[in-house]
């Protein structure tokens, strides 16, 4: 079946590492983002890429990062720089004109 | 950017009730969608609906892109219906990401 597949489901990190969490997706989509979403609120974009070696900031981008070197797969790693990095971390990805969103099942990120 | 407001930020309901859960966005969209994030955080899209109406099964939604609102409808709710709902929205087309409103936090009593 086709899908998203997010790694670590739960992730603990000491203050000032840097971490990354994998996406990996097997639907062809073309376009990729990862949203942040903490307790109560809606989902926010750090980061979007519609191309391969292509991509763009989203609404709160600072202090993460992101690569896109294969379709399938969307890196995301949070830096020592992110100043409050606990959260619940969604991938996502579409087709070109973005119909329909496969989301992932996330990532729960907790600083130790 | 998009502004979106979801309406009730809450709803407790009977097994078997109906609810409608209204979206309003403050500018024009060429991209709208529902989410419903159970429990355990997952997302499943529910419709993708930029103007008109789509129905499947239980669930229906109508989007009024001239007054800039959407609303979802629930029939006959069950208790695995439970979670929040998410009203998503672009300007853009959405591949350059989608702006979600809080949610409406929906829960169904047996």
């Amino acid at each position: 079946d086709g899908g998203i597949t997010q790694s670590p489901k739960y992730l603990f990190r000491k203050e000032g590492q840097n971490v990354t969490l994998s996406c990996e997706q097997n639907l062809n989509h073309d376009a990729m983002y990862w949203y942040r979403q903490d307790p109560g609120q809606g989902l926010r974009l750090i980061y979007y890429s519609q191309i391969v070696n292509d991509f763009q900031k989203g609404d709160i981008a600072e202090g993460y990062s992101v690569s896109r070197e294969k379709k399938e797969s969307f890196p995301l790693t949070v830096t020592s720089a992110q100043k409050n990095p606990t959260a619940f971390y969604l991938c996502a990805s579409s087709r070109e004109r973005a119909h329909g969103y496969t989301f992932g099942s996330g990532t729960r990120l907790t600083v130790v | 950017g998009i502004q979106v407001e979801q309406s009730p930020p809450d709803l407790i309901l009977q097994e078997g009730a109906n609810s409608t859960l209204r979206c309003n966005f403050s500018d024009s969209v060429n991209n709208l969608q529902w989410f419903h994030q159970n429990p355990w955080g997952q997302l499943i899209n529910l419709f993708y609906i930029p103007s008109g109406t789509k129905q499947n099964g239980r669930l229906s939604a109508t989007t009024v892109a001239t007054e800039r609102y959407s609303l979802l409808y629930i029939s006959s709710s069950q208790t695995t219906d439970s979670g929040v709902y998410f009203c998503a929205v672009s300007s853009g087309g959405g591949a350059d990401g989608l702006t979600f409103g809080k949610g409406t936090h929906l829960i169904i009593q047996p």
